[in-house]
Parts: structure tokens; sequence; C-alpha cells
């Protein structure tokens, strides 16, 4: 079965710490993963797609096809980083989305 | 370019009754999909319209239908509506399906509560 798993609903680190949100996905074939975030009464936006090898508002996500992951990190925390994020894994251009982590960046 | 824009944005509805949610997409955009987010959930995938015929369809029974228009907006209807329908309901729109840059752009929703 096609699933993504965010472990983790609420992340809760201090401003300049390092940040990890887990994601593990199950799939047949080659994936195509992204993560989306969504801002405080803001909507759902793509943040980064594995495909593009980016870095967007310092954070990066490496697909790693042996343990199934695709984990966003980012070294420094900001405050304007507290968010939900989603992990999203394509299939048959529709989008199956983890369950989110809500990431809180304390000052 | 306003983006998606979705109509209402809440909503308030008896159990058994009936709604009609509408989005239009983003300009170029002629694929819209329709996701249902429920309270600490992320969003699920219900079905998605592409010249105006609906192309895929994810687990939601038949209650949920919809309809797409020749300008590409798109209505999500949902019959005999029970509490458990009570949700966010998102629309994304996506440039022609096969374009070699997958994205979508989403809407900020309508938010259904069914009383």
């Amino acid at each position: 079965a096609q699933r993504v798993t965010q472990p983790e609903k609420l992340l809760s680190v201090f401003k300049g710490a390092p940040v990890e949100l887990k994601c593990n996905y199950s799939y047949s074939g080659s994936p195509e993963l992204f993560w989306y975030v969504q801002y405080s009464r803001q909507r759902l936006q793509l943040l980064l797609r594995h495909i593009s090898r980016e870095s967007i508002k310092g954070f990066t996500a490496d697909l790693n096809k042996g343990e199934t992951s695709f984990h966003l990190k980012k070294p420094f925390a900001q405050e304007e980083d507290s968010a939900m994020y989603y992990c999203a894994l394509r299939s048959s251009d529709k989008l199956i989305f983890g369950t989110g982590t809500r990431l809180q960046v304390f000052p | 370019d306003a983006g998606v824009t979705q109509s209402p944005t809440h909503l308030i509805k008896t159990r058994g009754q009936q709604v009609t949610l509408r989005c239009s997409p983003k300009s170029g955009h002629d694929t819209v999909s329709w996701y249902q987010q429920a309270l600490g959930q992320g969003p699920q995938f219900i079905f998605q319209y592409y010249e105006e015929e609906e192309r895929q369809r994810g687990n939601f029974p038949d209650r949920f239908s919809g309809h797409q228009f020749p300008n590409y907006s798109s209505e999500l209807n949902v019959n005999a509506l029970l509490l458990g329908d009570s949700a966010l309901y998102l629309c994304a729109s996506s440039p022609e399906v096969g374009t070699p840059i997958f994205g979508y752009t989403f809407g900020s929703g309508t938010r259904l509560t069914v009383v």
C-alpha cells in the first residue's frame, strides 16, 4: 500500500537549534516526494520537492530509498519556521499526505 | 493572479442536507483536484477532474460527486451529509496532466461543519 508516515505530531525546539522532521514512505516504484508547509491562517504551499534537490528557506530534504525516508532538515531554526509541515508522495498525479508535524520554534 | 479561489470560506449544514463547494483554478491550470482534511489529519484525495471528466477517484462514497466546467472551474457536491463530513475541503489546481514538473497550487479551503 502507498503510505506516508510522519511519526511526530509536534516538534518543539528553540531558535537556533537544528530541526529534523521525519517522513517515511511506502511505495513500489520510483517515488516522487514533496514537503508542503502551512503557516498560521495561510494556505498549504509547496516547500520543496526531492526531484529539484533544492534548498528553500534553509530547509533541505534528501531521499533515502534504502530507508524509505525523506526527512526535512534545517541547521538553525527560526521563529518564522513555526508551522504545520506535511510530507507528500505523488501517485498517479495525486498526492498522498502524511498526518503532518507541527513545528514550534521558541525564542 | 489570484491563484486558486474557493467559495464559500465557511459553511454550516445540518445532517442529511446537501452542499456544493466551488473552486476556480489558477490561471493556466486545467486540472482540478479536491481533498478533504479532517481535524488533525493530512489532506485526503477525493477526486480529480480534467477535460470536464472525473479522471481518478479516492476512497470516498458516491455521496461525493463533482463537476468541471468548460472554464476549468469545478464544484464538489456532497449529498446526505453526515457529522463525519465536517472538515476543511481543499481544492488544488495543476497544469495539464503529464506536465513534466508536477505541482499543485492549493486554495484556502472551505470549512464545512455538519451539525
